[in-house]
């Protein structure tokens, strides 16, 4: 089972550039996120999505899009990388059941933006 | 604007002691509390999360005590292990926020072996 896997690991662009993140699950959960993880700041909730054609601004949406066209993919693009948007990223997917919740997060992306 | 209040940033414990870390939240709405724990190249994972008409849940060498009145939840970890050294998150989650949570700055703990 491979829970929520991440692509690339590892990326660095330029400014200006654009790329995507790509993120999938294979847990059939409805819910699924993207975050930020900068130094200091925690984690800082992107963009979510409720389920395939449905997705939604979190904290710190701005400079980025998604979509969500099946249950299991759910693709993080920015649209022109800003030195501002170095930073981890991680994509989750929600489990609800027995009474709570449980975020499952992927390995991360490492993105570097010069 | 800061949801959750997390404290301390960093924490060292000598093997066997008590890791003692804590959150505070303004938000009355938050109706979940969450802790998660992350190691390096890792993403998070949960570790234990408590709901607010309870005041301690307990897991393990993990236990979570919540202080309604106070607006405080904190994360013990009894006979702290050298295995324990990651960083732990605290989250909240608002009623009916169609599962948005909101994470704490972090703490990260080291355990001397």
């Amino acid at each position: 089972n491979a829970g929520v896997t991440q692509t690339p690991k590892f990326q660095v662009l330029k400014t200006g550039q654009s790329m995507t993140l790509q993120c999938a699950q294979d847990m059939n959960h409805e819910y699924m996120s993207w975050y930020r993880q900068d130094p200091g700041m925690g984690l800082r909730l992107i963009h979510y999505s409720v389920g395939a054609g449905i997705t939604d601004q979190g904290e710190v949406p701005n400079g980025y899009n998604v979509s969500r066209s099946t249950t299991e993919d759910f693709p993080l693009r920015l649209l022109s990388a800003a030195p501002s948007q170095t930073s981890v990223y991680f994509c989750a997917s929600t489990y609800l059941g027995g009474g709570y919740e449980k975020l499952f997060f992927g390995s991360g992306t490492q993105l570097s933006v010069l | 604007q800061q949801q959750v209040k997390q404290s301390p940033q960093s924490l060292i414990v000598q093997k066997g002691g008590i890791s003692i870390i804590n959150c505070a939240y303004e938000n009355t709405a938050f109706d979940y509390f969450p802790w998660y724990q992350q190691f390096p190249g890792k993403g998070p994972a949960l570790l234990i999360a408590i709901r607010p008409d309870v005041s301690e849940k307990k897991e393990g060498r993990f236990t979570i005590s919540f202080n309604k009145s106070a607006k405080q939840f904190s994360l013990h970890i009894m006979d702290s292990q050298p295995g324990d050294s990651a960083t732990y998150f605290c989250a909240v989650r608002i009623s009916g926020s169609a599962r948005q949570l909101t994470f704490g700055s972090g703490t990260q703990l080291t355990v001397l072996p």
